[in-house]
């Protein structure tokens, strides 16, 4: 069945760039039914949305990340990836990626997660 | 942004129990309301989606009902593996937003 991975640095120092990257397998981020998505949860709270993409062209994020945020996708690897700009504490969480049904949106296949940890 | 939430914040129950929880959102969402299960350290796991269907593999004791904006999931007779934190998630408007969650554990 579809598999999702994230990977990346699970240190990022504040004012840098944390940078995700989600490998799927066994299903194409292409296939134009599909969305694909990163959600966050920091240590102990609950779920935030971050954004997502689909390969009907467009993108979209949570406006409360304001212009931080830019997902994209790399068909020829199947991955997707995750970009945070001028991170502080605030972003530390357990980051997932997931698959995104399209018929009613929601999350139907989900990464095992992975913690970022905004310190310097 | 439509804002969820979630009633109780937490339950102590036994096994065998019926278990009902209660989603409310801010605005009405029809029916684009979904149900996660997670485990401690796992990721959510989907149960329910459009407020009342099952998703594929999920044990018939759990079900969902609502519309508009008041929703519910119940767990029929609760097994041990059912104690977990409980989020709805609404995906009628974008950012898609989750509610507090609900921590069921044992009484």
């Amino acid at each position: 069945q579809l598999q999702l991975q994230e990977s990346g640095p699970g240190l990022v120092k504040p004012s840098e760039t944390l940078s995700l990257t989600c490998t799927v397998s066994r299903d194409s981020i292409s296939r134009s039914s599909d969305c694909w998505g990163w959600i966050r949860q920091p240590p102990g709270k609950g779920l935030e949305w971050i954004g997502s993409i689909c390969y009907s062209g467009k993108t979209y994020h949570n406006p409360s990340l304001k212009s931080r945020v830019t997902i994209y996708g790399d068909t020829s690897k199947n991955q997707f990836s995750l970009k945070l700009t001028s991170v502080t504490a605030a972003d530390t969480a357990v980051y997932y990626c997931a698959r995104i049904f399209v018929d009613r949106y929601y999350f139907d296949y989900w990464g095992q997660g992975t913690l970022v940890t905004v310190s310097s | 942004d439509i804002q969820m939430t979630q009633s109780p914040s937490s339950l102590s129950a036994s096994v065998g129990d019926r278990v009902t929880i209660t989603c409310r959102a801010s605005q009405s969402i029809s029916s684009y309301l979904n149900w996660y299960q997670q485990q401690p350290g796992k990721a959510p796991k989907l149960l329910i989606y459009a407020a009342s269907s099952l998703q594929s593999g999920v044990p018939s004791r759990f079900s969902g009902s609502g519309s508009g904006t008041d929703f519910t999931l119940t767990i029929g007779s609760l097994q041990p593996e059912d104690f977990a934190t409980y989020y709805c998630q609404q995906s009628h408007s974008i950012p898609f937003t989750f509610g507090p969650g609900t921590k069921v554990d044992i009484k």
